[in-house]
């Protein structure tokens, strides 16, 4: 069973509210990882991480920020929201030299 | 790492087995080909991994030609609960300075009954 949630699962929010999509594993998983993925098309990556203090951008640009100042947790922010923005945002981690990644639940944001 | 392709759709009638494909000419000696499967918009699922070698595990068959620039995933008996998006990934297992994991655009697999 994967060890790793994401909060909150559903949130509709106003334009222009700055949110912190939050995503913790309890597995001491070094990479991490944020994608955005709109229904029925492709998963894009938008964010990820090496460990504590590194974080890269993804192949998609998003106009959301992320930090990892603990392992286990790797929130993602958007400082206002717009439209734009809606879509179902997935967080995964993995072990360097394992096989598998773990996602979790997943966050459907709609921004109105 | 690799680029995968893989073909957009594929359909597999309900206890046949599944055959799905994956081209990645261009994979280095030390990379891994591995498989994950969404269904509906759940979080990808691990399915199976390998190097050069067949595998095989509770949930599937992978099998990597000789040269290594393709490989077939194979779902033996298909069911139902199979249908999903299935994505090939090639990428260096043991990497210390670390990677970006893309999934790219897989193929929709539909079984019916």
């Amino acid at each position: 069973e994967a060890d790793i949630y994401q909060t909150p699962r559903y949130l509709v929010i106003g334009t222009g509210k700055k949110i912190t999509l939050e995503c913790s594993q309890t597995m001491g998983h070094d990479k991490m990882y944020w994608y955005q993925q709109d229904p029925g098309m492709e998963l894009h990556l938008i964010h990820y991480s090496y460990g504590v203090n590194s974080t890269e951008k993804g192949d998609l640009s998003s106009e959301s920020t992320v930090s990892r100042i603990r392992t286990e947790h790797f929130p993602l922010t958007l400082e206002s929201a717009r439209p734009s923005h809606t879509s179902q945002y997935l967080c995964a981690s993995i072990k360097t030299g394992w096989a598998e990644a773990f996602f979790g639940q997943g966050t459907r944001l709609t921004v109105v | 790492d690799a680029k995968t392709t893989q073909p957009p759709s594929m359909d597999c009638a309900e206890g046949r087995a599944a055959n799905l494909p994956c081209n990645h000419s261009t994979i280095s000696g030390n990379e891994y080909v591995y498989w994950y499967r969404q269904i509906h918009s759940q979080g990808p699922q691990y399915i199976i991994h390998g190097l050069k070698n067949n595998e095989t595990n509770e949930m599937a068959s992978l099998i990597i030609t000789e040269d290594r620039k393709s490989s077939t995933l194979i779902l033996p008996h298909a069911t139902l609960r199979d249908t999903a998006v299935y994505y090939c990934i090639v990428r260096v297992a043991n990497s210390n300075s670390g990677y970006a994991l893309n999934f790219g655009k897989g193929t929709s697999l539909l079984v019916t009954p």
